[in-house]
């Protein structure tokens, strides 16, 4: 299994919503991260997660939660979003050296 | 902020003729440098990896690498139609870092 998993694939929610993203590999990956692109920009970090714990956080707003359950999961939530986070959000996982897998992410729309 | 430089294009090449796409980036302790092809409405997609100095094949894709410029580059060969897309160039900060920074992209047309 050489893929990235992502659901949903779209998603529209309100402002007072509450969603989550979920991403699932299974390729034995120990590094997982959350991207945020937005349209005719380059995907920008948000969260990597290494042996399944935190380590490096840009500095996103508190309305975004990432979750790493298990090794094979990494989860975001969503609370209290913007119409400016509208964006398409990329889950990745690596090996320790090589490249990194993108999932087909998931497109939000806050409205 | 590390940083990785591309030219955003957009970059026009005939059918059948060679690309040539070109990536600056400011960290000298990278180590590990990658480019994707990212097609419209669709997530990024890798088609390089480099992390030695010289250059690289695979099928109709050659990386080059220079670490003393600091300076990356994709050639595609005979170029198709399907080519045409984003292509961005990525690079991992640091050393035992994971923080995987991409330039800007450089949009390309190939024309039939």
């Amino acid at each position: 299994d050489t893929e990235v998993t992502q659901t949903p694939k779209h998603l529209v929610m309100g402002m007072t919503n509450k969603k989550s993203l979920k991403c699932e590999q299974h390729m034995g990956h120990r590094a997982m991260y959350w991207y945020k692109q937005k349209a005719k920009k380059p995907p920008e970090l948000m969260f990597v997660y290494s042996y399944e714990k935190l380590s490096i956080n840009e500095s996103v707003p508190s309305r975004f939660s990432p979750e790493c359950p298990n090794s094979s999961l990494l989860n975001l939530h969503l609370h209290a979003l913007q119409p400016e986070d509208s964006a398409l959000y990329l889950c990745a996982s690596s090996p320790p050296r090589g490249g990194y897998t993108f999932g087909s992410g998931t497109r939000l729309t806050v409205v | 902020q590390k940083e990785v430089e591309q030219n955003s294009g957009p970059l026009s090449v005939p059918e059948g003729a060679i690309a040539s796409l070109n990536c600056t980036y400011s960290d000298r302790g990278s180590q590990s440098f990658f480019w994707y092809r990212q097609y419209s409405g669709k997530s990024p997609e890798l088609i390089m990896s480099i992390y030695s100095n010289g250059d690289k094949e695979d099928g109709r894709f050659t990386a080059q690498l220079n670490k003393a410029s600091q300076y990356v580059s994709l050639l595609i060969r005979d170029s198709q139609p399907s080519d045409s897309a984003t292509y961005l160039c990525a690079v991992v900060e640091g050393q035992g870092a994971q923080k995987l920074v991409f330039g800007q992209g450089t949009r390309l047309t190939i024309n039939p």
